[in-house]
């Protein structure tokens, strides 16, 4: 059974800080690796997807990593702004015969920007 | 850009009742899925949805839950008789085969009294 863990649980950095978010999970056998945005009380943005052949992914600040063999992902995010103040979510995906499987999350990080 | 939508936002309901919570997945997805967030607690898996039957289930999704597609655009998850542990965010998701990233909606807010 797929355990996706997240840490740190959360962080506050000052404005304009390069930042690291760990993701980690116990079952390499993934089809895909998928980083979500979450505000409080809101819905999930997805960031950025990573297919299992892929070692990153890059859109604007943000910048997704993966190593399959060892369970780790990771989303840097540079030159930080209070706008990115949310929680961030890791999710795995297993694709099965049957086609795209569910979804497996982590906890997630709640980041705070301060200005 | 595409979006799925969810509706409504948030309800309040009695235990006991009946629930129907509304999503309009993005057109042309061909997977369907709901999950739960329990305040405080992770996005879980609830049901997958292919081809017009349910593809897999977790242990959460037990008799009182059934999932729907009724017309081309709809797909609904309904609770036949909601307990107070039911409370939480209920997202529907969506997913195809050629950009298979699962785009998320704002989430049902439902709150059980």
């Amino acid at each position: 059974k797929q355990e996706v863990t997240q840490i740190p649980a959360a962080l506050s950095v000052p404005e304009g800080e390069n930042l690291v978010l760990n993701c980690s999970f116990t079952d390499s056998a993934i089809y895909n690796l998928q980083w979500f945005r979450q505000d409080p009380g809101k819905g999930l943005t997805s960031l950025l997807l990573i297919q299992s052949s892929q070692r990153e992914q890059t859109s604007g600040r943000l910048n997704a990593s993966l190593d399959k063999s060892s369970g780790r992902s990771t989303l840097y995010i540079a030159a930080s702004q209070p706008g990115d103040s949310a929680t961030y979510l890791c999710a795995t995906r297993k694709l099965t015969q049957g086609g795209s499987e569910k979804l497996v999350f982590g906890k997630g990080t709640k980041l705070t920007v301060n200005p | 850009e595409p979006e799925v939508t969810q509706t409504p936002s948030h309800q309040v309901t009695q235990m006991g009742q009946e629930v129907i919570l509304r999503c309009v997945p993005i057109s042309n997805h061909l997977y369907f899925y709901w999950y739960r967030q329990i305040l405080g607690q992770k996005v879980e898996f609830l049901v997958s949805f292919y081809n017009n039957e349910i593809s897999e289930k977790s242990e959460i999704f037990d008799d009182q839950f059934s999932v729907e597609r009724p017309d081309g655009s709809n797909f609904t998850l309904k609770i036949r008789s909601t307990k107070l542990e039911d409370s939480a965010m209920y997202f529907c998701a969506s997913s195809d085969f050629v950009t298979p990233a699962a785009f998320f909606g704002q989430g049902t807010r439902l709150t059980v009294v």
